[in-house]
């Protein structure tokens, strides 16, 4: 079975400073790791994914991801964070068993950012 | 289509109601997934399919949740007899293969918020 836990029901960060979102999962098999982002009212929105190759992940608006296999992490950073950047913020892990490819999500973070 | 699209995008039952969502897959995607958000943020599998097929219903409350996908009509979750606790956004993703790989990424709709009051 796997799990994510997200640290931080809410990140507060300054426009322009460093955001850093946390995700640790567990997970018995190599996962695949996923962030998405959600704006108010609206579906979700795939922001990048880790599937096994290099472990630095760029994805759209400026975001990336590091996968720690030693830490089991996957946390998401932006070096400069924008007012659009607010939004809640979930983390997800996908394992392959016998007919099982569902996502599993951690409890979302969400992110203000401040003028 | 080359999106998700789901229908209604509000639904307002009273306990006891039927409810029924439906979802309609991006054009070539094999594989279709329910998720429930309760309290704006708690993700819950409900259930996936492969083309008609039942893949993984492991998440479903099998007493009042039922879901179906048939050829040539968009997929649906009915719910028997609502409950308060019902009451969640319920998204539909869509992807092109479950197997490993850029195809099985999963696209979300924009969600169906049911009320039950």
């Amino acid at each position: 079975a796997q799990s994510v836990t997200q640290l931080g029901s809410h990140v507060s960060v300054s426009e322009g400073a460093l955001v850093l979102l946390r995700c640790n999962y567990s997970s018995s098999v190599p996962p695949y790791l996923f962030w998405y982002v959600q704006y108010p009212n609206q579906g979700l929105q795939l922001l990048l994914k880790y599937t096994s190759a290099a472990t630095l992940v760029k994805g759209i608006n400026g975001f990336e991801a590091e996968f720690k296999k030693s830490e089991t992490s996957f946390h998401l950073t932006k070096p400069s964070a924008h007012m659009s950047d607010a939004a809640e913020y979930f983390c997800a892990v996908r394992t392959f068993g016998a007919g099982s490819y569902q996502l599993t999500f951690g409890k979302g973070t969400k992110l203000s950012v401040i003028p | 289509g080359e999106e998700v699209a789901q229908t209604p995008k509000h639904l307002v039952r009273g306990e006891g109601q039927k409810a029924k969502l439906y979802c309609a897959p991006i054009k070539g995607h094999s594989y279709v997934f329910w998720y429930q958000q309760v309290l704006k943020n708690e993700f819950k599998f409900l259930i996936s399919f492969q083309n008609e097929n039942v893949f993984d219903e492991t998440g479903m409350p099998k007493e009042r949740f039922s879901a179906k996908c048939l050829p040539n009509s968009p997929c649906s979750l009915e719910i028997q007899a609502t409950k308060l606790e019902d009451s969640a956004v319920y998204f539909c993703a869509s992807s092109q293969s479950a197997s490993g790989g850029a195809r099985d990424e999963q696209f979300f709709g924009p969600g169906t918020r049911l009320t039950v009051l």
